[in-house]
This record gives structure tokens, sequence and C-alpha cells, in this order.
């Protein structure tokens, strides 16, 4: 059963800040959020992650509610290179390692 | 530069044809995950391994698919007899143990089934 839900798409304009929201309402004290991205048919790229607090690397900043109910993945300066699909993804206990479930994912296309 | 590897790229088959799908993992790397993609139902978890040994595989339709990892740098997955269902981009991710649990993923092998 998927653990997130995201708006199926999304546009931004170049050089503008991206703001993906995620609700992950079910998520459990211990599972991590995850967001990937995937290019055309490309394998899915990792981007970022997170337990509870605010993230930032050199690609996104991730924004946790205080309650965990929901993420918001920013890219602060779009580009048409950052055109792609975004998945919010719960880490989860599996059998032995963790593994991902992934949502259906927001089409991002950035214009120029 | 460390990646994931898949063979084929591209495979278009008959239904009822084996078909045999390949990954190498990044080295070091001790779980193996299998995945499929479809446009109905995105990216499915089928089955995982760790230092070799199947984990979890109750993703996949146990009666034509199987996943095997012979050694530490080859996973495979295996369609016997395959289907028009079956078409898809199936996709091998890799992970190292510890650090930040993230998966890597190969470019994927497109099927078709005809």
């Amino acid at each position: 059963d998927a653990k997130t839900t995201q708006p199926p798409s999304m546009d931004c304009a170049e050089g503008r800040a991206a703001n993906l929201p995620c609700n992950h309402s079910t998520i459990s004290g211990n599972e991590y959020v995850y967001w990937y991205r995937q290019i055309h048919s490309q394998g899915p790229q990792y981007i970022i992650h997170g337990l509870k607090n605010n993230e930032t690397n050199e690609m996104a900043s991730l924004i946790i509610t205080e309650d965990r109910k929901s993420s918001t993945l920013i890219l602060p300066h779009a580009t048409l290179r950052d055109t792609a699909v975004y998945y919010c993804i719960v880490r989860v206990a599996g059998s032995g390692t963790y593994k991902y479930i992934f949502g259906t994912g927001t089409r991002l296309k950035v214009l120029a | 530069d460390a990646r994931v590897t898949q063979t084929p790229r591209h495979k278009v088959t008959e239904m009822g044809q084996e078909v045999t799908m390949r990954c190498q993992p990044i080295l070091g790397h001790n779980t193996v995950f299998w995945y499929r993609q479809t446009m109905m139902q995105g990216l499915e978890l089928l089955a995982y391994f760790r230092n070799r040994a199947p984990l979890d595989d109750s993703g996949m339709p146990k009666d034509r698919f199987s996943a095997e990892m012979p050694d530490a740098t080859l996973a495979t997955l295996k369609i016997q007899p395959s289907e028009p269902r079956d078409s898809a981009v199936y996709f091998c991710a890799s992970l190292a143990s510890g650090g930040t649990n993230e998966q890597f993923f190969g470019p994927g092998t497109r099927l078709t089934v005809l």
C-alpha cells in the first residue's frame, strides 16, 4: 500500500523555486522520507532524505512538518534539466533490510 | 564512477519465450533490489537479496518469475514463460550496508512481450 500522496503534476518557471508537496500521514516514528527523481525513462536518482529535521544538500532542501505527516521538497532555482518525475518515498522495515514504498510521483515541468 | 549496470537494455520477445535480465551491482554493495515499472502500476518492488540470499520475493509472481544471485557481482531475473502483461521496464538497484541507505538504480531493461 502506498504511504505517500503527491499531486500528479506541477509547472515551475525556470529560475524560480519549485516546491513539491508530499503527504505521508500514516508514517511511523522511525520511518524516513526519501526523495528520488526519474528523468525520462532513466533509473530513479537519489535527491535527499530526512527523518524529522529539515535537510539541505547541493541539490535540494527537505522541509518536514513537526508532526511528520507531510513534507516539501524545494528545488531553489529550477532549471530545464530538473524536468522529471519526483517521487516521495517512505522507507519501511522489510525482511532483513529496509525497503522503499514508492508513490505515484509528481511530474514537474520546468518552463523556459 | 561506480554504477549499476543492466543487460540487455532492450528486449523484444514473443509470448512463451524465456527472458533473462541481468544486473551487476556496484562493487561492495551487498543488497540488491528488483523493481518493475509500468504506466498503470508505477514502480513495484519484486524481490530483494542481501549477501546473495533472497530476503523477500513476495512482490513477484511465483509461477513464472525467478530471481537469483549466482555471485556477488551478478543478479538475474528470469521470466518463463513470458506473457504480454510482463511488458515493462525492469530496474535493479543496489545498496551498501550502513551509510545513507541510498539505493543506486541501474538504467533498466525495457521488455516488450508480443
